[in-house]
């Protein structure tokens, strides 16, 4: 199976300010199709996940555009560009280029 | 509207079965594959397995196989997972997703196991 390792475990940021997450695969995802299978959800608390990025760097239909999604190959990350109150939860990347889908044990983001 | 609408809590024993329903509305259920992605208390999300749009091929994670089944209803629009011989350890709320890139998630039905 894929293992998929996200950094930092949790973060805390000042609104206003940019957060970054880090998520690295065992395998390439860059599928034979050109696409990578790579997403970003969104946990806030007591929710269901929400898709934030689908196939690398797509936003999902009304995730705000200060989400962005960029990588290759098996590095990848997910950038706020102004943390908002909003924005707090636990964000999972996922790959689903092969069987199992695995997902990353999680980055919390707290709001200083 | 689009949705996944889930069945309600459940509290079973050790050694129990639970079967969990998803219901999806508008086009999910025809053309989509139907996941189920579980969450331990206090734990990240795991894959349990899914079923095809046709409903006649499923896949499942290794530590699932044997004891879970996924079964899709076309008359009633929707999508069964069912969990055998269950423990403690598979407390958890479990959720249904359709296609990863769909958005479309259930809200989750909480599976209690204790004696």
């Amino acid at each position: 199976d894929i293992v998929m390792t996200q950094t930092p475990p949790s973060l805390s940021v000042t609104p206003g300010q940019p957060a970054s997450i880090s998520c690295n695969s065992t395998e390439s995802l860059l599928h034979s199709d050109g696409k990578t299978y790579l997403y970003w959800f969104l946990q806030r608390p007591g929710q269901s996940p929400q898709l934030l990025i689908y196939e690398l760097s797509n936003r999902f239909s009304g995730v705000p555009d200060r989400f962005s999604g960029s990588g290759s190959g098996t590095d990848f990350t997910l950038k706020i560009s102004r943390v908002e109150a909003e924005d707090v939860g636990v964000y999972y990347c996922m790959h689903s280029i092969q069987f199992p889908p695995t997902f990353g044990q999680g980055t919390r983001l707290e709001i200083k | 509207q689009v949705q996944l609408v889930q069945s309600g809590a459940e509290v079973k024993r050790p050694g129990a079965s639970v079967r969990v329903s998803c219901k999806a509305s508008g086009d999910i259920f025809t053309g989509y594959y139907i996941h189920w992605v579980r969450q331990a208390p206090g734990q990240g999300l795991e894959w349990v397995g899914c079923v095809n749009p046709s409903g006649e091929g499923t896949n499942f994670a290794q530590k699932f196989q044997g004891r879970v089944t996924m079964t899709r209803d076309t008359s009633v629009s929707t999508v069964y997972m069912e969990l055998t011989r269950l423990r403690s350890d598979d407390t958890a709320v479990y959720y249904c997703a359709a296609n990863w890139g769909s958005g479309y998630w259930g809200q989750g039905t909480l599976v209690t196991v204790s004696s």
